[in-house]
């Protein structure tokens, strides 16, 4: 099974921009895989903010965007907000397979 | 508003069944597919699987780790999703969540402890 790589952890400063990643054991990610992005806080459940690489959904802020980047699925935050200081999952679809990244903590400090 | 209550879950002895229930309101659950996702403490997510639309004749995909021990199945007319989980392991120890993949709502999940 393919392995989905993400950072494990990331720091951005208030108003800065950064970018998360998401890769895979078997190469380049193109826009077959479907890429989704997830935040998630402390006891609630995962929040759906992008979709199939690059759309977004009507409760996600302007500040976030997908994209592909570098052979990797992209999560891009410009102008963080305190708010934004969560867990960061991805996944792909391999073969018809969900696959899961391991996650990514940002903070905001 | 849409909601996604997920039930059933608790606590079960290993080798033990379950059935969860993923009860939606504000859409029509028909609409979407649908996926089980599962959360154990070490927080990692991971796909269980996903029952597709009627248009794809309801088919169903599962990760390896669950394939052959549960079952994904749906109820468009009560709107309501089920997991049935068989030969239940503790690895299977976690909080489960009912997904409707691109239309991106998630419930709030429920937890399943499989343990003597």
């Amino acid at each position: 099974q393919a392995v989905v790589t993400q950072e494990p952890s990331l720091t951005v400063s208030p108003g800065g921009t950064v970018t998360l990643t998401c890769g895979s054991s078997t190469g380049v990610v193109t826009s077959s895989h479907y890429s989704y992005w997830f935040q998630q806080k402390p006891g609630q459940a995962p929040r759906t903010l992008i979709y199939e690489t690059s759309n977004k959904y009507s409760w996600t802020p302007a500040r976030f965007s997908g994209s592909l980047l570098g052979g990797k699925a992209a999560l891009t935050l410009s102008g963080a907000q305190p708010e934004d200081e969560a867990e960061y999952f991805c996944f792909l679809l391999h073969s018809g397979v969900i696959v899961f990244g391991g996650g990514t903590k940002l903070t905001v400090l | 508003e849409v909601q996604l209550v997920e039930s059933g879950g608790g606590l079960v002895q290993p080798g033990g069944s379950l059935k969860l229930s993923c009860a939606a309101s504000g859409l029509i659950l028909g609409n979407s597919a649908i996926h089980w996702v599962r959360q154990s403490s070490g927080k990692r997510l991971e796909w269980v699987g996903r029952i597709g639309l009627k248009a794809e004749s309801y088919a169903t995909t599962y990760a390896a780790s669950v394939k052959g021990r549960f079952t994904i199945s749906r109820d468009d007319s009560q709107n309501t999703a089920f997991l049935q989980m068989n030969s239940l392991e503790s690895d299977d120890t976690a909080v489960y969540f009912c997904n409707l993949g691109r239309s991106g709502y998630w419930g709030q999940g429920t937890l399943v402890t499989v343990s003597s």
